[in-house]
């Protein structure tokens, strides 16, 4: 069986500081994929990103950077000068490729930004 | 603009009600989730559609249904409503191509009382 854990259920921090969102992922599967999600308060969730298991390498856009390492098992989440409106909450999920187009997330980390 | 619409933000129905929830989405996926997000639990899976009449299980079926007539909507049934059933109802679709990519919609939060 697959499971995340998102050990942070809540953040908060003062604009322009740095936070990170850990994820840390169980799986027996050797082909799996991992993504982020965000939930702004409207309720949708939005994909931020996704990275498979075959592939380690570090990623960045803009503001938000992933680091993903296999031996750790953990896929984090930065948020580099945080701002106002990446108040949100943050999803980490797993996918394996045995269980099709299922995914399991973890329990969110919820991300207050202040001003 | 991608568009996943659910039928009401909110409801509150009384314990033993039928209550159906409603999905709709405009980019002719073909795969549809209905999921319940519950504080500290995430997202859990309830049941999905990979085309119209299709459907399968997810995590935590029992004491719903679904229904998927046609390719755009996706129905979430609760048979007989309990105070357990009290979350937000999140409905998602994607494409085969990206199942990962799912898009979802704004979430119905029910108040089972």
């Amino acid at each position: 069986a697959q499971k995340v854990t998102q050990a942070q259920t809540e953040i908060s921090v003062v604009e322009k500081e740095d936070v990170t969102l850990d994820c840390v992922y169980e799986t027996r599967d050797t082909t799996y994929y991992l993504f982020w999600y965000k939930q702004p308060p409207s309720g949708e969730l939005v994909f931020l990103i996704r990275r498979n298991s075959f592939d380690e390498q570090n990623e960045i856009s803009g503001r938000y950077s992933w680091n993903f390492q296999k031996s750790t098992s953990s896929f984090n989440f930065t948020i580099t000068a945080s701002q106002v409106v990446d108040s949100a909450v943050y999803f980490c999920a797993l996918r394996v490729r045995a269980a099709g187009n299922k995914l399991t997330f973890g329990g969110g980390t919820r991300v207050l930004v202040k001003p | 603009d991608v568009k996943v619409t659910q039928s009401s933000r909110y409801l509150v129905k009384r314990t033993g009600e039928k209550v159906f929830l409603e999905c709709v989405q405009d980019m002719d996926h073909e795969n549809m989730f209905w999921y319940r997000q519950d504080p500290g639990l995430g997202l859990r899976l309830i049941y999905f559609s990979y085309d119209v009449k299709m459907k399968e299980k997810g995590d935590i079926p029992e004491g719903y249904s679904v229904s998927r007539e046609k390719k755009e909507r996706f129905s979430l049934i609760l048979e007989s409503a309990s105070t357990n059933q009290t979350s937000m109802y999140l409905c998602a679709s994607s494409r085969p191509q990206k199942p990962y990519e799912q898009y979802f919609g704004p979430g119905t939060r029910l108040t089972v009382t």
